[in-house]
């Protein structure tokens, strides 16, 4: 079962704008964590949120938590190019991941 | 360096020949897993390994079978390929504690006609 799903799956903004992403999932769950993918590359850690936690930062990412919805977000600020990646999350160790959201950074 | 490798980075093969797909971690992880990837269906994981010799079904398991004899070694197997596996394979590994950190190989690319 995919635990964590992305929405919307694709997004397309300019070079400075903030993108943000959101992922649903459906049972209780212990932390979420946020990967990126470079163009078929294998899956690269961003930031991990334990679910007695609301927000998070780290660098230019903010991701929030809301158990009570069972959802979260990511939000890239001042997008660059080298911000075009897919997107995802996945929930605890199991890790199933959903579809994910690809974001295009215009220049 | 921490590294999870795959191999081979390519492969085409044809219905029925048996292939195994490598993965090897060096960072002395418990936890290691399988994940194909196809366009629409984001990564769906197949096998995966919480120590030596405990492995246990993922999400697609059919048609796929795993061994976890050492720590660092998580070979896939499959026994008879079908057009249907054709797919980008990723292998991951992490300590295992909760909220650890996946780390991915770079993946494999199989074909199958």
């Amino acid at each position: 079962s995919q635990q964590g799903e992305e929405d919307p799956q694709a997004l397309s903004i300019q070079e400075g704008e903030n993108a943000t992403m959101n992922c649903s999932y459906k049972t209780s769950i212990n932390n979420l964590q946020w990967y990126r993918q470079n163009s078929g590359r294998g899956l690269v850690h961003l930031i991990l949120i334990r679910s007695n936690e609301r927000e998070k930062h780290s660098g230019r990412l903010r991701v929030t938590l809301d158990t009570s919805k069972k959802s979260s977000s990511l939000l890239i600020t001042a997008s660059r190019a080298a911000d075009t990646a897919s997107y995802f999350c996945a929930t605890d160790y199991k890790l199933s991941f959903g579809a994910g959201t690809t974001v295009t950074v215009r220049a | 360096e921490a590294q999870v490798t795959q191999n081979p980075r390519y492969l085409i093969t044809v219905t029925g020949k048996k292939l195994t797909v490598t993965c090897s971690q060096n960072m002395n992880h418990e936890y290691m897993s399988w994940y194909r990837q196809d366009p629409g269906l984001g990564l769906r994981q197949i096998y995966y390994s919480m120590n030596v010799e405990v492995t246990d079904k993922g999400d697609v398991p059919e048609g796929y079978k795993v061994s976890r004899k050492e720590k660092r070694n998580f070979p896939l197997i499959l026994e008879s390929p079908s057009p249907n596996q054709t797919s980008l394979y990723f292998c991951a590994s992490s300590s295992g504690q909760g909220g650890s950190p996946l780390h991915f190989g770079n993946g494999t690319r199989l074909t199958v006609t």
